[in-house]
């Protein structure tokens, strides 16, 4: 069954600490493949997104992704956090306009 | 240009009453796509609509959940006979058609439903 997996429910991390979210998916072919986040209270919003071309990707607030076909995976990393970053972040993926999303990881940034 | 507009943004609904929630999609968008969010969750799909079609209802319960996009208005998440297990936010998205649709989704702000 197709499928996207966020294995991290909940991730804590340091201010200025580096970040990495993972996302796995499992579809027949290679899919659009997407990052967006979730503040309280709030519609998510684009992140950042995989289409084709250069597998790793650039995003808005200092995000960047890499898209790695041998493991099926669409990982979200930043190198220095910052505490405004707290917040629900999901993967996301795209198969012919049916876009299915993981479960989320809930992002805790510590002073 | 407005984007993803959903309304009301809290309805609260007592056992056995109908909600109705609404969206607007962006200006020039004719798909639409509604979530569900639990607490504690992530979000789950609904239903994919275009103008006047459901194109996959897959994750919409079979009963009391329905939806529709009609040629001229919002689209329409319809759940009848509320039960506490509805409450939750529902979230709507849009994104463009064709060859202009690049898969990103434009969400709304999202309508919260607190069954009593």
């Amino acid at each position: 069954a197709q499928s996207v997996t966020q294995p991290d429910i909940h991730i804590t991390v340091s201010e200025g600490a580096s970040l990495e979210l993972r996302c796995n998916y499992s579809y027949g072919a290679t899919p659009y493949l997407f990052w967006y986040v979730q503040s309280p209270g709030q519609g998510l919003q684009l992140l950042l997104k995989y289409f084709s071309g250069d597998t790793l990707v650039q995003g808005i607030k200092g995000f960047e992704a890499e898209f790695k076909r041998s493991q099926s995976s669409f990982n979200l990393r930043k190198p220095s956090v910052h505490w405004s970053d707290a917040a629900e972040y999901f993967c996301a993926v795209d198969n012919n306009n049916d876009m299915r999303f993981g479960a989320g990881t809930r992002l805790t940034v510590k002073p | 240009n407005a984007g993803v507009m959903q309304n009301p943004r809290h309805l609260v609904r007592r056992r056995g009453q109908e909600a109705r929630l609404r969206c607007s999609p962006m200006k020039g968008h004719s798909h639409v796509y509604w979530y569900r969010q639990l607490p504690e969750e992530g979000l789950k799909f609904m239903v994919y609509l275009q103008k006047e079609n459901i194109i996959d209802e897959s994750g919409m319960p079979k009963e009391r959940f329905s939806a529709e996009f009609p040629k001229e208005g919002p689209s329409i998440l319809r759940i009848q006979q509320v039960v506490r297990g509805d409450s939750a936010a529902y979230f709507c998205a849009s994104s463009p058609m064709g060859g202009t649709n690049t898969g990103e989704l434009f969400f709304g702000e999202g309508s919260r439903l607190t069954v009593l």
